[in-house]
């Protein structure tokens, strides 16, 4: 099955600074990366996702890259608000399936 | 559209009781699964199911049974409450769009077993 390496585990920044967090994936088919962001107490959200054919996506101040030779994909947060802290998980499906496996997650503290 | 459902939101079990978490979505979604949820580990799958009638078991099964008898309903039954359940479990329902697809979530349940 797929196996999902995601880092670091916390991650600590100044507001307005920028946060980056990578994962890398095992199954060269997986070709759906998903990134969910999940607040204090409440449901994982899903905030951005790439697929395969496309090596970037942006989304106002959330961007991702993927990198399919090196099987790594990467969120990445520019100018960074108090209400941006909260634990983000990156995902790729299992064997070509719909059912995705979760990396362990990043914990993202935005200092005032 | 409530989405995702759960219940209940919390649940203390003593070691060796069994219980059903239920789980329901009125998307019309085929794809339903379970995770738990424990610190430092992410979202583990238990098990899932790609349709009415077929179900398969995730990463960490063991201890847990589901069933899915109609396209809304999954829910997973704890056959034998061990301290080591003690969880927060989400359930999750997606559709597929060619090959993307989002999980929705649903509240969660957090379950203790003493």
């Amino acid at each position: 099955g797929e196996n999902v390496e995601q880092h670091p585990s916390t991650l600590s920044v100044q507001e307005g600074d920028s946060a980056v967090i990578k994962c890398t994936y095992s199954d060269s088919a997986s070709n759906y990366f998903p990134w969910y962001k999940q607040e204090l107490g409440k449901r994982p959200q899903l905030i951005i996702d790439i697929r395969s054919n496309v090596g970037e996506k942006k989304d106002q101040r959330i961007a991702v890259t993927l990198n399919k030779t090196a099987k790594h994909f990467s969120l990445h947060i520019t100018e960074t608000q108090p209400e941006d802290s909260a634990v983000y998980f990156c995902a790729a499906p299992s064997g070509g399936s719909y059912i995705p496996t979760f990396g362990r997650g990043t914990s993202l503290i935005v200092h005032p | 559209n409530a989405g995702v459902t759960q219940t209940p939101k919390f649940q203390v079990l003593k070691t060796g009781q069994s219980m059903t978490l239920q789980c329901a979505q009125d998307m019309n979604h085929e794809y339903m699964s379970w995770y738990r949820q424990d610190p430092g580990m992410g979202l583990r799958l238990i098990h899932y199911s790609v349709g009415a009638g077929i179900t398969d078991q995730g990463e960490v099964p063991n201890g847990y049974n589901v069933s899915r008898s109609t396209t809304e309903d999954f829910p997973l039954r704890l056959l034998s409450a061990a301290p080591s359940q003690t969880s927060v479990y989400f359930c999750a329902s997606s559709y597929t769009s060619g090959s993307s697809y989002e999980q929705y979530f649903g509240p969660g349940t957090r379950l203790t077993v003493t």
